[in-house]
Parts: structure tokens; sequence; C-alpha cells
């Protein structure tokens, strides 16, 4: 099964407190790609990261920082001293590369994050 | 354009009336998209155009949606007799696939379709 699971439904912090949005996925594929999108209260989908599955190595863009872990099929992201501007709803996905098959981008059902003054 | 262009911005329909939803991709990119997403959910998958593959179309809700690709181009989604459930933000993406172009194989969003059904 192709799925991406994102536990967390929604998250309440005060602004500048670190917070860590949770994905989980499952494939069979041995390569793949991972995303994450950022959807603010404005609506568009914004993409923030791209991982392959091959690449581990954990990647830091200022205040946000992702942790891909493989032996637990996970792809968490942090966003450090959050911001009032941080708040919306974050999507994690999967792409599946299946050889002759569909290569579908898969999404989680999405972490609504809510950033306090 | 340099994103994904989708048209029109709102629509606001009468019941049991046809509409029309119109997606133009990013030049080059093969793979295409259609979500839905209802007011506070989640995307849900409609449906997924690759290349010159059959769609898949799993993720159609009844048989009153519908939705094609002319040329590997420009995709319309049409949804016949709607009703007030079909409501929602419907959203389309594009991708070029593994291996092919530059950049990777992330999708782009359009703005999306606001559908009101009265």
């Amino acid at each position: 099964a192709q799925k991406v699971t994102q536990a967390q439904t929604e998250i309440s912090v005060v602004e500048k407190e670190d917070v860590t949005l949770d994905c989980v996925y499952e494939t069979r594929d041995t390569t793949y790609y991972l995303f994450w999108y950022k959807q603010p209260p404005s609506g568009e989908l914004v993409f923030l990261i791209r991982r392959n599955s091959f690449d581990e190595q954990n990647e830091i863009s200022g205040r946000y920082s992702w942790n891909f872990q493989k032996s637990t099929s996970s792809f968490n992201f942090t966003i450090t001293a959050s911001q009032v501007v941080d708040s919306a709803v974050y999507f994690c996905a999967l792409i599946p590369l299946i050889s002759g098959g569909y290569n579908k981008l898969i999404f989680g059902a999405g972490t609504r994050l809510a950033v306090h003054p | 354009g340099a994103g994904v262009s989708q048209s029109p911005s709102n629509k606001v329909t009468e019941k049991g009336k046809d509409v029309e939803l119109r997606c133009d991709p990013i030049s080059g990119h093969t793979a295409l998209y259609w979500y839905r997403q209802s007011l506070g959910q989640g995307l849900e998958f409609l449906i997924y155009f690759q290349g010159n593959s059959a769609p898949d179309k799993s993720g159609l809700p009844s048989d009153r949606f519908s939705a094609e690709r002319t040329g590997g181009s420009v995709s319309t989604l049409t949804i016949q007799r709607t009703q007030q459930e079909d409501s929602a933000v419907y959203l389309c993406a594009s991708s070029p696939l593994f291996g092919e172009g530059v950049g990777g194989t992330e999708a782009f969003f359009g703005q999306g379709t606001r559908l009101t059904v009265v």
C-alpha cells in the first residue's frame, strides 16, 4: 500500500515555540520522493521541500528543518522559533516511483498549525 | 504562462447544471492531477494523468465526474448534474515525471476553482 499518515490533526503553539509536524509513509518501492507543502489561509499550496529516498541527510532552511529516517519511514518537519506567519495547514506527500506504473502524488490529511502571539 | 492556470477562479451554479473547470498546466509537464478540497478539509484525489497512459480515475466520486486531457496539455474536469455536496475548491497540479526536465518531480498547484452549488 502507498500511504501517508499525518497523525496530528491540529497543533496550537505560542510564538517562539519550536514545533514538529510528524509524517509517516508507507511504500514498497525502494525509490520514492517525499515532499512537504504549506497551505496558508489564502489557500494556495506552496512547495517547501523535496527529498529522494536515497538521500537521508537532514536539511535545514532557515527556521525550517526536516528529519528523514528510512528506518522508521518518517519525514518529520520542525519549525524553530515559530511565528504567526507560520500558521497554515501543512501537507506531507509521497511519490513512489513504480516502474511501469503510476508515479502518483499521494498526500497525507494535513496538520493545521496555529501560532498565537 | 509560468505557472498552473485554472479557470474560472470562482463558479456559482444551480443544482442540476453541468460545469466545466479548466486547467492549463506548466508547459512540458507530463503529469497532471485534479484534487478537491472541501472547506477545512484535506486534499481529496480525483484523477491523475500520466503522459500517454490511461488516466487513474480511481478518485472520482461518482459517474457524474469526468475529466479529459487534450493533446497532453490542457485538462477539463466536468461535473454533470451538480449537487450541493460538490461545492468545494477544485485544485489542479502539474509536474514533470521522474527523469524528465530539470528540477525534480514536485507538483505545482494552480490557485484553484471555488465551486458553489446553490
